[in-house]
């Protein structure tokens, strides 16, 4: 079974400048999908980007962009010019070629002190 | 085009009691999802389903918990005699079919508050 590991509970940037949030995730497959959501006090979540496991390019959408590296399972968030309303808890997660579910890590709570 | 549609928004039920959550997909979505989040967690997968057929039901607890997504209407997921471990945020995906390059969309969330 797919899992996905978020090892920072906790992580703080200051405004304006670049935080990096980790996950890796364990998987014998070779095509998969990985995402990372946004998910406010509101507790909607929100897709922020995703990277399709074939393609070598990194994922880059405005002020986020991963670096994804397949060998290592790794799969980084960077938020650059860290703005107030970044703050959330952020998502891991893991979409297998079967496409039934997808599979979450523990989250990263991330805070912008102003 | 309206998005996930969830209701209630916040549900409390006493030990015993059932708890219905609705779930209406995004126009034209013929796939849904429903997730569960315990207090300082991550959402876990429940159960996957097509109109009128549960096609995954792998993370269901094996009692209590029914799902359904009849033919006409919103997805049904279904709690009987409510304890207070199954206290948490229960949300709902839909997707317009099952091509694993296609984006879940996601629901506001029910909070289930077990007394």
């Amino acid at each position: 079974a797919q899992t996905v590991t978020q090892s920072q509970p906790e992580m703080s940037v200051q405004e304006a400048e670049t935080v990096t949030l980790s996950c890796t995730y364990d998987t014998s497959e070779s095509d998969y999908y990985l995402f990372w959501y946004k998910q406010p006090p509101s507790r909607q979540m929100i897709l922020v980007i995703r990277q399709e496991a074939y393609k070598q390019q990194n994922a880059t959408e405005n002020r986020f962009s991963v670096n994804f590296q397949k060998a290592a399972k790794s799969f980084s968030l960077k938020i650059s010019d860290s703005q107030l309303g970044d703050a959330a808890m952020y998502f891991c997660a893991y979409r297998s070629k079967d496409g039934n579910k997808l599979v979450f890590g523990a989250g990263t709570i991330l805070r912008v002190k102003s | 085009n309206a998005g996930v549609m969830q209701n209630p928004r916040h549900l409390v039920r006493r030990r015993g009691q059932e708890a219905r959550l609705r779930c209406s997909p995004m126009k034209g979505h013929s796939h849904v999802y429903w997730y569960r989040q315990l207090p300082e967690e991550g959402l876990k997968f429940m159960v996957y389903l097509q109109k009128e057929n549960i096609i995954d039901e792998s993370g269901m607890p094996k009692e209590r918990f029914s799902a359904e997504f009849p033919k006409e209407g919103p997805s049904i997921l279904r709690i009987q005699q409510v304890v207070r471990g199954d206290s948490a945020a229960y949300f709902c995906a839909s997707s317009p079919d099952r091509a694993y390059h296609n984006e879940q969309f996601f629901g506001p969330g029910t909070r289930l508050t077990v007394l």
